[in-house]
C-alpha cells in the first residue's frame, strides 16, 4: 500500500528562516507525490505535485520539493518564511488501488514566529 | 460558481439521528471522494466513486453510506450518528482526462458534532 509519513507534528521558524517540512514515501510502485496546505476553517489547497518529470517540483507561494527516490523522501522547502505560511501542511500520495485517491501524512503545523 | 461545494458547512446533530451531508462539484469531474479529517489522524477516505453509479468503500466506511446518481452529486449520509462520527468531512474530486495523475480538488469542509 501507499503510505507517506511526516517527521514532526510541529514545527516552529522564524520569519525569514528556512522552512524545511518533512515527508517519507512508502510505496511499491512509482509515486506520485503531493503536497497540500490548510489554512484555518478552509480546505486543501495544492502546493506543488510529483508526476515523474522533473525531481526538483516548484510549486505557489515560493515553495519547492525535491523528490529522492534514494531516500525515499519528498520534502517541502522554502529559502525563507512569511507569516502568512502559518497553516498545516499535508503530503500525499497516489493510490492506484482506490481510484487514485490520496492518501495523506497526518500534518505538520507551521508556525511561523516574528 | 465553478467549484465544489459542500453544505451543510456546520451541522450539530444528536446521537441516533440521521444525517446528510451535500457535495456537488460543478467540473464534470469523474472521481469524486469524501474523506473525515480529524486531529493526529490527518485525512482518511471513506468512499469514493468513478462515475455515477460506481461507489467503493474506502478506509473507514463504517457507519456512512455514500449514492451516485449524477456525475455533480456525491452525497455521504451517516445513517445513525455516533459521538466517534464527530469531524470534519471534505469532499474532493479528481479530473482524469489524459492521465491519473491529477490532483484533488477539495471543498471547504462540512464540521459535523454529534452529541
Amino acid at each position: 500500500a501507499q503510505s507517506v509519513t511526516q517527521l514532526g507534528s510541529h514545527v516552529s521558524v522564524s520569519e525569514g528562516a528556512l522552512v524545511l517540512l518533512r515527508c517519507n514515501y512508502s510505496s511499491s510502485v512509482p509515486p506520485y507525490l503531493f503536497w497540500y496546505v490548510q489554512y484555518p476553517n478552509q480546505g486543501l489547497q495544492l502546493l506543488l505535485k510529483y508526476t515523474s518529470a522533473a525531481t526538483l517540483v516548484k510549486g505557489i507561494n515560493g515553495f519547492e520539493a525535491e523528490f529522492k527516490k534514494s531516500e525515499t523522501s519528498f520534502h517541502l522547502t522554502k529559502p525563507s518564511a512569511h507569516m502568512s505560511d502559518a497553516a498545516e501542511y499535508f503530503c500525499a500520495v497516489s493510490d492506484p488501488g482506490s481510484g487514485y485517491a490520496l492518501n495523506f501524512g497526518k500534518g505538520t503545523s507551521l508556525l511561523v514566529t516574528p | 460558481d465553478a467549484g465544489i461545494t459542500q453544505s451543510p458547512r456546520y451541522k450539530i446533530t444528536e446521537t441516533g439521528r440521521q444525517v446528510t451531508l451535500m457535495c456537488h462539484q460543478t467540473w464534470s469531474h469523474s472521481y469524486m471522494f469524501w474523506y473525515r479529517q480529524d486531529l493526529g489522524h490527518g485525512l482518511r477516505l471513506i468512499y469514493y466513486s468513478a462515475a455515477a453509479d460506481i461507489t467503493d468503500k474506502g478506509e473507514v466506511p463504517d457507519g456512512y453510506v455514500v449514492s451516485r446518481s449524477k456525475t455533480e452529486n456525491f452525497p455521504l449520509t451517516l445513517e445513525s450518528a455516533t459521538r466517534s462520527q464527530t469531524s470534519v468531512y471534505f469532499c474532493a474530486s479528481r479530473d482524469t482526462s489524459g492521465n491519473n495523475t491529477g490532483e484533488l480538488f477539495f471543498g471547504e469542509g462540512s464540521r459535523l458534532t454529534v452529541l
